[in-house]
């Protein structure tokens, strides 16, 4: 299984719609989680962090579901501008004070008019 | 504030020649890490730095890349004797705190595009 894995979609939805991401994680004790969303030929931004209790910042809600090992993120009300590359990212430690990010591959978005 | 910058955005080079990619943290972050991303991949984690600590090195992917960090700020990456699989986006980025934390988490650089022909 690998560590962090993502549907690579693409995902086609129209303006308006509701749309939902899942990510799944292998490692039972990684610690924090995170929504990147990258635009084409762009560097990744943070869109927010999952907190163990699900977390909404506008239209954008993230759930962390610790005993099956995923994370989401639902978008509600889709504008164009939603259309990227969402990026889940997983941080684990592995001991002696280091720490491992990992990066899922990516579920790309297209939101049509 | 300035951000993370990279230099230079795009290098060419010819398999076999040495390549050295430059990143400026953002002023104060404590960690810094290397990333590369192929195209159409994720991001694959390469090295970071944190504070004056050792580095870990895990990621890197072969003997041929090494990166270090001058004063706990500017940092570079060598990759060298270029292979063409080595062509790839390379991502820096640092984060306030090491580790990241949800409040204070990592900022990108655009990328170094590196094509090894």
């Amino acid at each position: 299984r690998k560590e962090v894995e993502q549907d690579p979609g693409p995902f086609n939805v129209p303006e308006g719609a509701t749309v939902a991401f899942n990510c799944t994680y292998s490692n039972s004790a990684s610690q924090s989680f995170f929504w990147y969303r990258q635009d084409c030929r762009k560097e990744p931004k943070l869109l927010m962090s999952v907190y163990s209790s699900g977390n909404e910042d506008g239209r954008f809600t993230a759930q962390l579901n610790r005993a099956s090992q995923y994370i989401s993120l639902l978008i509600r009300d889709s504008k164009l501008s939603d259309s990227a590359t969402y990026l889940c990212v997983v941080l684990t430690y592995s001991g002696a004070g280091s720490y491992q990010l990992t990066f899922g591959k990516g579920t790309k978005l297209s939101v049509i008019p | 504030g300035a951000g993370v910058s990279q230099s230079p955005s795009n290098k060419v080079t010819e398999k076999g020649k040495d390549v050295e990619l430059r990143c400026d943290p953002i002023s104060g972050h404590t960690a810094l890490y290397w990333y590369r991303q192929s195209l159409g991949q994720g991001l694959e984690f390469l090295i970071y730095f944190q504070g004056n600590s050792a580095p870990d090195k895990s990621g890197l992917p072969s003997d041929r890349f090494s990166a270090e960090r001058t004063g706990g700020s500017v940092s570079t990456l060598t990759i060298q004797r270029t292979q063409q699989e080595d062509s790839a986006v390379y991502l820096c980025a640092s984060s306030p705190q090491a580790p990241p934390t949800s409040q204070e988490t990592q900022y990108f650089g655009p990328g170094t595009r590196l094509l090894v022909l």
